[in-house]
C-alpha cells in the first residue's frame, strides 16, 4: 500500500487566497482524521471522519475552514479566504478503528505558507 | 489542557546510549501511543499500551504506563543516529470518542 497520500506538498498563497487540501486515506481505513502543526500550537486536530461522515469538528478553527470526504478514498480540507496565520504544515491521517484501537497512518503533510 | 506533556523538551545524547522520555496526562485515558518524527515528515506510530497494561517492548523500544501517576516513559536503547526525531505521545481520554491528542514532544538527537 502506497500509505496516506497527500497533495500539495507545499502550496505558497497570498493572504485572501483559497487553499484546498487534499487527502488518500489508506484503502480500508474507516477513519480519516485532519490535524494542523505548528510551533506555537503543536498538533491539533481539526476534524475527523468515520465511514465518510464528519463525527467531530470542534477544531475546526473557524468558518474559513471546511472539510469534506466525499467517498472513502478522498477527502478535502479548503481555507477561504486565506489568512497569515493559517500558514503551517497539515497532516491527514487515517486509521482501521476508531477509540485509539488502531494506530494512525500519517501522510507526509502539505506545508502551506500564506504571504 | 489534557493532551499529554513530554519532558524533556530535548534530549542529545551519544550513540549507544539510552535515551528515556516522559509523558504526563491530566485525565483518565483509555490508552496511550507513542510515535516519532522526522523532519519534514509525517508521523509514524511506535507503540501503543493501554490502560489495562504496565509495559510492552518492540525491538529496542520499551515504554512503560502508570495509571496512578498518569505517566509513561519511552526508553530508547542502544541509541542509533538514525534515531533522531521528534517523540509524541498521543492520548485517548474516556470521553473523547476517537480524538486522539498529542503533547508537544520531545526532540531527540543522537550524536555518532
Amino acid at each position: 500500500d502506497a500509505g496516506v497520500i497527500q497533495s500539495p506538498r507545499h502550496e505558497v498563497t497570498e493572504m485572501g487566497q483559497e487553499v484546498t487540501l487534499r487527502c488518500k486515506p489508506i484503502s480500508g481505513h474507516d477513519y480519516l482524521f485532519w490535524y494542523r502543526q505548528t510551533m506555537m500550537r503543536g498538533l491539533e486536530l481539526l476534524i475527523y471522519f468515520n465511514n465518510n461522515v464528519p463525527i467531530d469538528d470542534s477544531g475546526m478553527p473557524e468558518d474559513r475552514f471546511s472539510a469534506k470526504m466525499p467517498n472513502a478514498s478522498f477527502s478535502t480540507l479548503k481555507i477561504q479566504p486565506s489568512e497569515p496565520r493559517d500558514s503551517a504544515v497539515y497532516f491527514c491521517a487515517s486509521s482501521f478503528r476508531g477509540q485509539g484501537e488502531s494506530p494512525l497512518h500519517f501522510g507526509n503533510g502539505t506545508r502551506l505558507t500564506v504571504t | 489542557s489534557q493532551q499529554g506533556e513530554e519532558d524533556p523538551q530535548a534530549l542529545s545524547i551519544q550513540e549507544g546510549e539510552n535515551a528515556t522520555m516522559n509523558c504526563s496526562y491530566k485525565t483518565s485515558i483509555n490508552n496511550l501511543q507513542w510515535y516519532r518524527q522526522n523532519s519534514g515528515r509525517g508521523l509514524v506510530h511506535l507503540i501503543l499500551i493501554r490502560s489495562n497494561e504496565r509495559e510492552k517492548h518492540s525491538g529496542r523500544l520499551r515504554v512503560t504506563l502508570d495509571t496512578s501517576k498518569k505517566s509513561s516513559s519511552l526508553l530508547i536503547t542502544a541509541s542509533r543516529a538514525a534515531d533522531t526525531a521528534s517523540y509524541f505521545c498521543a492520548t485517548l481520554f474516556q470521553t473523547s470518542g476517537s480524538r486522539l491528542t498529542f503533547g508537544e514532544g520531545t526532540q531527540l538527537t543522537v550524536n555518532p
